[in-house]
């Protein structure tokens, strides 16, 4: 039973066009959510976060957009480049776990075409 | 200067060996993690230790032990290997600030551990 969902397996764009991730949760206990990147034989690495008392929050080329009503977030990266490409997992958590018990989703793999 | 290391990175042994897998943070963290990432590649949270302290602790075979000699150190000691262990084992850290809304924390992971059980 999987809490938090990335239905896209992979995702190809071109270099310089706009990449846009998907992540669904069903548990309305989580308030805190993430964006991961991971290369190929490396650990993931944190990229953007959100908490549920915002809708968006950006950095840089990443934004993290919530949907809160939809159980739904979503990462737009803007202009996406060749070393974009990598797996990115969204992960979710409820804060009033001080334990902070993150929840995986499968992963998407994208890949940016020169 | 590594925040997150794991040793040893690739782990290569047969079934009912026992083995470990150690972690260290140089991050100032009070919690450490172990995940473990499946044939799927699902990433799955096995145990959370805060300050030493067993915090989280999923539905993990008894032969999986956690150790945390110290806040910055958390080792996984496994008995009996079996085939299924066969994974990636990544460790993790961060800082606890859970509580108010916007103060959620980050995990900072480790490079992975590939075990292969034959």
């Amino acid at each position: 039973d999987q809490q938090v969902k990335q239905n896209s397996p992979s995702l190809s764009v071109q270099e310089g066009r706009i990449s846009i991730l998907n992540c669904d949760y069903t548990n309305s206990m989580f308030d805190y959510f993430l964006w991961y990147k991971k290369y190929p034989a490396e650990g993931p690495t944190f990229l953007i976060s959100i908490s549920s008392i915002k809708d968006k929050n950006e950095d840089g080329r990443f934004t993290v957009f919530l949907n809160k009503s939809a159980k739904h977030l979503s990462l737009h990266i803007v202009p996406s480049q060749p070393g974009d490409s990598a797996v990115y997992f969204c992960a979710a958590s409820d804060l009033g776990n001080y334990g902070q018990n993150f929840v995986f989703g499968p992963g998407t793999r994208l890949s940016v075409l020169p | 200067d590594t925040a997150v290391s794991q040793t040893p990175k690739y782990l290569v042994t047969q079934m009912g060996n026992d083995k470990s897998i150690k972690c260290e943070q140089n991050l100032g963290h009070d919690t450490m993690y172990w995940y473990k990432q499946d044939s799927k590649k699902f990433l799955k949270i096995m145990f959370s230790y805060n300050n030493k302290e067993l915090i989280i602790n999923e539905t993990v075979p008894n032969r999986f032990s956690p150790k945390s000699p110290d806040k910055a150190h958390l080792n996984l000691h496994i008995n009996s290997l079996e085939l299924g262990d066969s994974a990636v084992y990544f460790c993790a850290s961060s800082e606890v600030r859970g509580g108010a809304k916007d103060r959620g924390s980050e995990q900072y992971f480790g490079p992975g551990t590939r075990l292969t059980v034959t």
